[in-house]
């Protein structure tokens, strides 16, 4: 248990669909983040939020589209996604954004894209 | 952009055995951190080194900071079946205004 929980654990979807991932942290944590994670690559820094504000937006394509209501959930809506985006989705949160903090991440959720 | 470079990208020794992964890069950073990620599982934090030089062990794990804090190096003695993950390095300083991940270590250890 990492006190942060993400949902769902696996994701089949076709490429004109709508989903939503959602991660939930319990740590009293300020800053949250999704990442990308490819075979053989490295993680892929998607989006960071600090105190609910989006603070880094890494090029991603506006088919993702994050939120984050409070310091304690993050969301990642997807919508008319391609092949290329199947992967693991993680989520992390951190005390602060302080680029030393360690990151507690979740399990994932892995998407397929059909 | 500052990249990270880890070696062996595949390792798969027998358990009892010892072995060294490696985290390399051109850019200094102010600080290093290690994960290990199971199958299933997000990363776990294993240890963070921030002075150039530094070791720190952590069981039958040892972590080094290279003198110029370039690279680092994980090593692990008599390797457990338990210990099989991938093992990621991820950097932070320079003009990263976050951490800049290797893209891992996998590690097999067979019974």
């Amino acid at each position: 248990e990492t006190g942060v929980t993400q949902t769902p654990r696996h994701l089949v979807m076709g490429m004109t669909n709508k989903k939503s991932l959602k991660c939930e942290q319990h740590l009293g944590h300020n800053a949250m983040y999704w990442y990308k994670q490819s075979a053989k690559k490295p993680l892929e820094l998607m989006f960071v939020y600090n105190f609910k504000e989006q603070t880094e937006n890494n090029s991603v394509p506006s088919r993702f589209s994050p939120e984050c209501p409070n310091s304690s959930h993050l969301f990642l809506h997807l919508h008319t996604l391609q092949p290329e985006d199947s992967a693991l989705y993680l989520c992390a949160s951190s005390y602060t954004t302080g680029v030393s903090q360690p990151q507690h991440f979740g399990d994932g959720t892995r998407l397929s894209i059909l | 952009t500052q990249l990270l470079e880890q070696s062996p990208q595949f390792l798969s020794i027998q358990e009892g055995e010892n072995l060294t992964v490696y985290c390399n890069s051109s850019s200094v950073f102010s600080s290093l951190q290690w994960y290990r990620q199971e199958p299933g599982e997000g990363p776990v934090l294993l240890v963070t080194v921030v002075t150039g030089g530094e070791v720190k062990k952590l069981k039958r794990l040892t972590f080094q900071f290279g003198d110029a804090r370039k690279d680092s190096s994980l090593h692990i003695t008599a390797a457990q079946t338990g210990d099989t993950g991938l093992y990621l390095c991820a950097g932070t300083g320079g003009s990263a205004r976050q951490l800049t991940f290797g893209s891992g270590t996998q590690l097999t250890v067979l019974p």
